[in-house]
C-alpha cells in the first residue's frame, strides 16, 4: 500500500512559490512527513520534516493540515535549480528505513 | 569537503566481472546505506550498518556483498555481475541509528554492464 499520493509532475514559474502536495491519508499519530528531493543525475537532499505543526527552514515550509491526511512543501522563490523530483514520505518516530515513492516532477521555467 | 563520497562515478564493465564500490562519509555519523536506483527511478535500500555492523539486509543476491572497515567507511562488492545490475547505486549515512530518517547521500556510481 502505497502511503503518500503525490502528482507524478507540476511547473513552476521562476521566482514564484512553488506548493508541492502530498496526500497521507492513512498516517498514523507516530508518522512523521518527511520530504526529499533528487535533483538530475545527483542523490537525493534532505528538505524538512514535520509531526503536526508546521515548519519552515531556510529551504522550504512544510504545511500539515490540522487533520494530518496532507501536507504541502512550499518553496518561497523558485528559482531553475529547484528543478527535481520532490519525494514526499511518511515513516514513524522508530522507523530506520526511507521508502522512496514516485514522487513529484518540478520543473521551474524561466 | 565532500560529506558522502563515493568512487568511482561511473563504471562500465563485462557481464561476469566483479567490481566494487567504495563509499566515505566525513561526517563523523555511525550510519551507513547503500540504495540501489533502477533505470524507472526507483531508489531501494539495499543494506545498512549501524557502527560497523550490518542492521538491515533487504532481498538482495547475495552476489552483493557489503563490507564496513570502519565507521567512515562502507564499501560495496559485487561479484559475477549480471546485466540486471545495471543501475545508479547511492551510498548514504546518518549520524545514528535514531536519526536514520535525515539522511545525507553520496552523488551516486553509475554502474553499466555490458
Amino acid at each position: 500500500d502505497a502511503k503518500t499520493t503525490q502528482p507524478p509532475s507540476m511547473d513552476c514559474a521562476e521566482g514564484r512559490a512553488a506548493n508541492l502536495p502530498c496526500n497521507h491519508s492513512t498516517i498514523s499519530g507516530n508518522e512523521y512527513v518527511y520530504w526529499y528531493r533528487q535533483i538530475h543525475s545527483q542523490g537525493p537532499q534532505y528538505i524538512i520534516h514535520g509531526l503536526k505543526n508546521n515548519e519552515t527552514n531556510e529551504m522550504a515550509s512544510l504545511i500539515i493540515t490540522e487533520d494530518r491526511k496532507s501536507s504541502t512543501l512550499i518553496l518561497p522563490h523558485a528559482t531553475l535549480r529547484d528543478t527535481a523530483v520532490y519525494y514526499c514520505i511518511v515513516i514513524s518516530g522508530s522507523a530506520r528505513q526511507l521508502t522512496f515513492g514516485s514522487g513529484t516532477q518540478l520543473t521551474v521555467l524561466p | 569537503d565532500t560529506a558522502v563520497s563515493q568512487t568511482p562515478k561511473y563504471l562500465v564493465t563485462q557481464m561476469g566481472n566483479d567490481k566494487s564500490i567504495k563509499c566515505e562519509q566525513n561526517l563523523g555519523h555511525d550510519t551507513m546505506y547503500w540504495y540501489k536506483q533502477d533505470s524507472k527511478k526507483f531508489l531501494k535500500i539495499m543494506f545498512s550498518y549501524n557502527n560497523k555492523e550490518l542492521i538491515i539486509n533487504e532481498t538482495v543476491p547475495n552476489r552483493f556483498s557489503p563490507k564496513s572497515p570502519d565507521k567512515a567507511h562502507l564499501n560495496l562488492h559485487i561479484n559475477s555481475l549480471e546485466l540486471g545490475d545495471s543501475a545508479v547505486y547511492f551510498c548514504a549515512s546518518s549520524q545514528d541509528w535514531a536519526s536514520s530518517n535525515i539522511q545525507y547521500f553520496g552523488a551516486g556510481t553509475r554502474l553499466s554492464v555490458l
